[in-house]
């Protein structure tokens, strides 16, 4: 049982470079979250998903796509990066949003 | 909107003091709080979840109240030892319409042998 594991976990692109980043659980959760962290601003929601095949818009979703395919795998797409989206990612998944959430380890993602 | 707020933002305190880290937030109708532990370079680990009809949770050391009312929670940790050191973060599970978690900006915690 690995919980939420996320590659890559370290990255740097230069801007208008594009990346997906891969988030898997095992835990059978219906609920899968993309958050993004930066210094002294706590962790902001960007996406979500509440079951395979659907998502929807957080708290900060521009500039960011994801997708829903399996109900295991929740990717995050950036078409053109931007060095305002130098942060560090993390991908949570839960049983359902009133159910505690479990954190990946993380990507850092440097954007030059 | 919900503003999630955690002072003092660092704390370093000897081993072996019982110590309380603070959370307040602007909006009580949530339906749960959690507080989580972020070692660095790290995921968040999950410490302790209070839904919104309890007033408190232990596990081990730890034990964590919440007031609704007032807006407030409070992380106790008793004994604390080096390994306690980390950043600790609270989250509110917001109502609202979308899923919708609020987290605050943490405390950092040093515990000196």
């Amino acid at each position: 049982n690995a919980g939420v594991t996320q590659t890559p976990k370290f990255r740097v692109l230069k801007t208008g470079q594009s990346m997906t980043l891969l988030c898997a659980q095992d835990m059978n959760h219906e609920y899968m979250y993309w958050y993004r962290q930066d210094p002294g601003m706590g962790l902001r929601l960007i996406h979500y998903s509440v079951g395979e095949g659907t998502t929807a818009k957080g708290e900060v979703p521009d500039g960011y796509n994801v997708s829903r395919l399996k109900k295991q795998n929740f990717l995050l797409g950036l078409e053109s990066a931007a060095p305002s989206q130098t942060s560090v990612y993390f991908c949570a998944s839960s049983f359902n949003a009133l159910y505690e959430q479990y954190f990946g380890p993380g990507t850092r993602l440097t954007v030059t | 909107k919900q503003e999630v707020t955690q002072i003092p933002a660092a704390l370093s305190v000897p081993e072996g003091e019982n110590l309380v880290l603070n959370c307040s937030f602007t909006d009580s109708a949530i339906y749960n709080l959690q507080w989580f532990r972020q070692d660095p370079g790290k995921g968040l680990t999950s410490l302790l979840l209070i839904q919104s009809s309890q007033r408190e949770q232990t596990s081990g050391r730890l034990n964590a109240s919440l007031d609704k009312s007032s807006g407030r929670s409070t992380l106790y940790i008793a004994a604390s030892q080096p390994g306690d050191s980390a950043t600790y973060l609270c989250a509110t599970y917001d109502s609202g319409g979308y899923q919708k978690v609020t987290f605050g900006t943490g405390t950092k915690l040093q515990v000196i042998p």
